[in-house]
């Protein structure tokens, strides 16, 4: 059964922190993905990546680094956080077929 | 710029009526279509579209695709209040890129 696990469900940080929210997949998946999902905006990629070390910008990167040093395992980094990053952040992967993404449960952040 | 649009962006209705979510696209290129269900965690996968005409069904559940005139719809029939959730739609451009552009999703409530 494909699974996508994240660290954490709820985070409360405070302005200028730094902050990671880490996804694990167990399926051997060779892309991963970082979303944030806000009310009206639908989902929003930040980060991807398709292999290990292998990264590549979303459609909103700033203020946001990604780290993939193993396959299982893609993390999102908040180098500095600011309050318009409180937002829901979805993980996902996908085998080749870029078709099927399976996401993880979400990591709601506030940031205050 | 690719593009999904999803509308209506919230709907509320009664149990046991018929819904019709609907999805635009502006792509380059396409490959596919995907609908996913989102309840209060992480989006579940629906249907995959690639051919114009042929339904997808799925008990109440069905989606059909216009490639010509580039939407999606999704049709719940006899709805139910655990169809509450966000339903999204995203668009596979076929980019080489892998990833998908997400509408905003449509907020449906179904009142008892």
């Amino acid at each position: 059964d494909v699974k996508v696990t994240q660290s954490s469900r709820y985070l409360v940080k405070r302005t200028g922190e730094k902050v990671f929210l880490e996804c694990v997949q167990d399926m051997d998946h060779e892309n991963m993905f970082w979303y944030r999902q806000d009310p009206g905006l639908g989902l929003r990629l930040i980060y991807f990546s398709y292999d290990v070390k292998m990264k590549e910008k979303g459609d909103i990167p700033e203020g946001y680094s990604v780290s993939r040093e193993k396959k299982e395992r893609f993390s999102l980094i908040l180098e500095s956080a600011s309050t318009n990053q409180t937002s829901m952040y979805l993980c996902a992967s996908s085998l080749r077929l870029v078709e099927t993404q399976y996401f993880g449960p979400g990591t709601r952040l506030l940031v205050l | 710029e690719d593009k999904v649009v999803q509308s209506p962006l919230s709907l509320v209705v009664h149990e046991g009526d018929t819904v019709t979510l609907n999805c635009s696209y502006e792509v380059t290129n396409f490959r596919s279509l995907l609908w996913y269900k989102q309840e209060k965690k992480a989006p579940t996968f629906l249907f995959m579209l690639t051919s114009s005409g042929i339904e997808k069904k799925s008990g109440r559940l069905s989606s059909i695709l216009d490639k010509k005139e580039l939407f999606s719809i999704l049709n719940i029939t006899a709805t139910q209040t655990g169809d509450s959730a966000i339903y999204l739609c995203a668009v596979d451009p076929d980019q080489g890129a892998q990833k998908l552009v997400f509408g905003q999703g449509t907020r449906l409530t179904i009142n008892p």
